[in-house]
């Protein structure tokens, strides 16, 4: 399955820490894109990193993209409780994008 | 720029009875999608949309669920009859490029459904 899963699947952090979650996926991939979900509402895309990228920034967002492990890491640093929210990596090659279960992340003021 | 328009955002049923869920995606987007999101699980993809063919419905119900995208802008999602497993959220999402670019997907906020 193109699937990723992200993990760890809860993380419960203090404002102004850094947060980072892991996604690992089983096929190879065009690109891996990473999503925000507030409670009740929808997603918001972050960041779309290639195939041939190892690393990209923005704002306060780092990702990682390891094509050899198939993983990649999302790291969020100097949390805000606005950050409080779900966190997807989502798949794609040629198809359409393919969302994990997402890591639930609280950041406590 | 407008983003993606779905209503209803909620709508509680009961089953066996129909629903439908209408999206407007974001002007000039060729590709729309239907995910089903189920509490505490990631959207799973039920149809998507090329202007007004369809590109991949693999994963859709097709006993219950149906949906169309006239003109190749506004789209609808129906079940029916609904059973209580389809209690999710519907996102629909639209995307600028054509299907396999892998490009950015805009979500609308969602119609939440309840089957009792």
């Amino acid at each position: 399955s193109q699937q990723g899963e992200e993990d760890p699947q809860a993380l419960s952090i203090q404002e102004g820490e850094n947060a980072t979650m892991n996604c690992s996926y089983k096929t190879s991939i065009n690109n891996l894109q990473w999503y925000r979900q507030n409670s009740g509402r929808g997603l918001v895309h972050l960041i779309l990193i290639r195939s041939n990228e190892r690393e990209k920034h923005s704002g306060r967002l780092r990702v990682t993209l390891d094509t050899s492990k198939k993983s990649s890491s999302l790291l969020i640093t100097a949390s805000r409780a606005a950050d409080t929210a779900s966190y997807f990596c989502a798949t794609a090659r040629n198809t359409p994008l393919v969302f994990g279960k997402g890591t639930r992340l609280s950041v406590i003021a | 720029e407008a983003g993606v328009a779905q209503s209803p955002r909620y709508k509680i049923i009961e089953k066996r009875q129909s629903v439908a869920f209408w999206c407007n995606p974001i002007s000039g987007h060729a590709t729309l999608y239907w995910y089903q999101q189920i509490l505490g699980q990631g959207p799973k993809l039920l149809i998507q949309f090329q202007n007004n063919g369809v590109v991949d419905d693999s994963q859709l119900p097709k006993d219950r669920f149906s949906a169309e995208r006239l003109k190749g802008v506004d789209s609808t999602l129906k079940i029916q009859p609904a059973k209580l497993e389809d209690s999710a959220v519907y996102l629909c999402a639209s995307s600028l490029g054509t299907s396999g670019s892998n490009g950015e997907l805009f979500f609308g906020e969602g119609s939440r459904l309840t089957v009792l």
